[in-house]
């Protein structure tokens, strides 16, 4: 099983919709886990951290199941400007790495049509 | 103020050469990291720096690779004898101490340097 690994898509769908992005991950001791966006042919940026009772901001919502070892990224109101790749990142500590190691997802692409 | 930069945007080589790719941190920040991405994968690390010394390299692929931060600021990437599979986006990071977890500390990316090998 792969350490990260998510739906690679693409999803399109239409701006205003409402779209889900689910990751799971193989360690369950995992502790830090983030979600990061990635525009074509640009670097990755820190979209946001998911902490353990869920976070929102603004549009977007991060949630984590521990149990299910499973993250999810959640996007309302989609603009077409959120067209990009999503790439769910978990800290590599208990990967055989440290925690300066983070650990990317194949990302999931969404493009969102007029 | 400035992001992390990196040199070349873009490097051609032929199978078998020696190249060299730069990363400038942003200023102030202590911890440097490498990652390399192909096409349709996401990052995948290789080392990073807490200052000038080289906390983890084991995602250093083998010995052809190396990396140095010999001032604790600009870091070199080194490649010998370069092959095929080593085409990628070489991406750069920095944070302001180790690691992002507990402590909250966002990796900023440079926009790589995509390398190209013939």
């Amino acid at each position: 099983r792969k350490e990260v690994e998510q739906d690679p898509g693409p999803f399109n769908v239409p701006e205003g919709a409402t779209v889900a992005f689910n990751c799971t991950y193989s360690n369950s001791a995992s502790q830090s886990f983030f979600w990061y966006r990635q525009d074509c042919r640009k670097e990755p940026k820190l979209l946001m951290s998911v902490y353990s009772s869920g976070n929102e901001d603004g549009r977007f919502t991060a949630q984590l199941n521990r149990a299910s070892q499973y993250i999810s990224l959640l996007i309302r109101d989609s603009k077409l400007s959120d067209s990009a790749t999503y790439l769910c990142v978990v800290n590599g500590a208990h990967y055989g790495g440290s925690q300066g190691n983070l650990i990317f997802g194949k990302g999931t692409k969404l493009s969102v049509k007029p | 103020g400035a992001g992390v930069s990196q040199t070349p945007s873009n490097k051609v080589t032929e199978k078998g050469k020696y190249v060299e790719l730069r990363c400038d941190p942003i200023s102030g920040h202590t911890a440097l990291y490498w990652y390399r991405q192909s096409l349709g994968q996401g990052p995948e690390f290789l080392i990073y720096f807490q200052g000038t010394g080289a906390a983890d390299d084991s995602g250093l692929p083998n010995d052809r690779f190396f990396a140095v931060r010999p001032e604790g600021s600009v870091s070199t990437l080194k490649i010998q004898r370069t092959e095929r599979g080593d085409s990628a986006v070489y991406l750069c990071a920095s944070s302001q101490t180790m690691g992002q977890g507990a402590w909250g500390n966002e990796q900023f990316f440079g926009p790589g340097t995509r390398l190209t090998v013939l």
